[in-house]
């Protein structure tokens, strides 16, 4: 089955850029999608289709996706950014869909 | 206001059986492809089944295919997940989650149902 790994945690000062990564076979072959999670909160979709952004997600959010990483890109970290952030791929051999392991970004 | 609500989630002993239910509002429901997603206490986010508009593909994930069924009523503008033979490791929160128009990521998602699984 196909796996996406990201870095368990990733820690920023405010004002900086963090990036986080998914790593996955041949992955720029694929659409990913990205998803931050607060605290008892739902996921919210903040990059599609590897780097666009749905209305409303601020432009500091950003994507890119080539050979076997994609990365989220989030630039001028706020406070508020911290949270749970996982990427997402279709996997049409399987037709399943598979989330990323994860990764935390603490805002220092 | 696009808006997902989930209900039916709660205590069920291992082996036994529970329907999720996801209400839809705001949109065309029948236009969009539907997903459940689940939580697990502590962990990541885990695909559960994808069921398209018209109900003609239907997927699900390893871990429970075969004990749940993914359903729609377009006309009731409600998506539904049966989950039978249950186990504790089913024990997480349930998001239903609208795909995309162009199946482009998981673009609404709801607050969530908590099922736990334990004698």
């Amino acid at each position: 089955s196909y796996v996406l790994t990201q870095p368990p945690s990733v820690s920023v000062a405010p004002g900086q850029t963090a990036r986080i990564t998914c790593g996955g076979n041949n992955i720029g072959s694929k659409s990913v999608h990205w998803y931050q999670q607060k605290p008892g909160q739902a996921p919210v979709l903040v990059v599609y289709d590897d780097s666009d952004r749905p209305s409303g997600i601020p432009e500091r959010f950003s994507g890119s996706n080539s050979g076997n990483t994609a990365t989220l890109t989030i630039s001028r970290v706020e406070a508020g950014d911290e949270a749970d952030y996982y990427c997402q791929v279709w996997d049409s051999s399987s037709d399943h869909y598979v989330f990323g392991t994860g990764t935390k970004v603490t805002v220092l | 206001e696009v808006q997902l609500v989930e209900s039916g989630g709660g205590l069920v002993k291992p082996g036994g059986s529970l329907r999720l239910s996801c209400a839809a509002s705001g949109f065309t429901f029948s236009s969009y492809s539907m997903n459940w997603v689940r939580q697990a206490p502590g962990k990541g986010l885990e695909w559960v089944s994808s069921i398209s508009s018209s109900s003609s593909y239907i997927y699900y994930a390893d871990s429970v295919k075969g004990r749940f069924t993914i359903s729609r009523d377009n006309a009731k503008n409600s998506l539904y997940l049966q989950m039978n033979s249950l186990r504790a490791e089913d024990t997480a929160v349930y998001y239903c989650a609208r795909e995309g128009d162009r199946g482009n990521g998981m673009d609404v998602w709801g607050q969530g149902t908590t099922v736990t699984v334990s004698s």
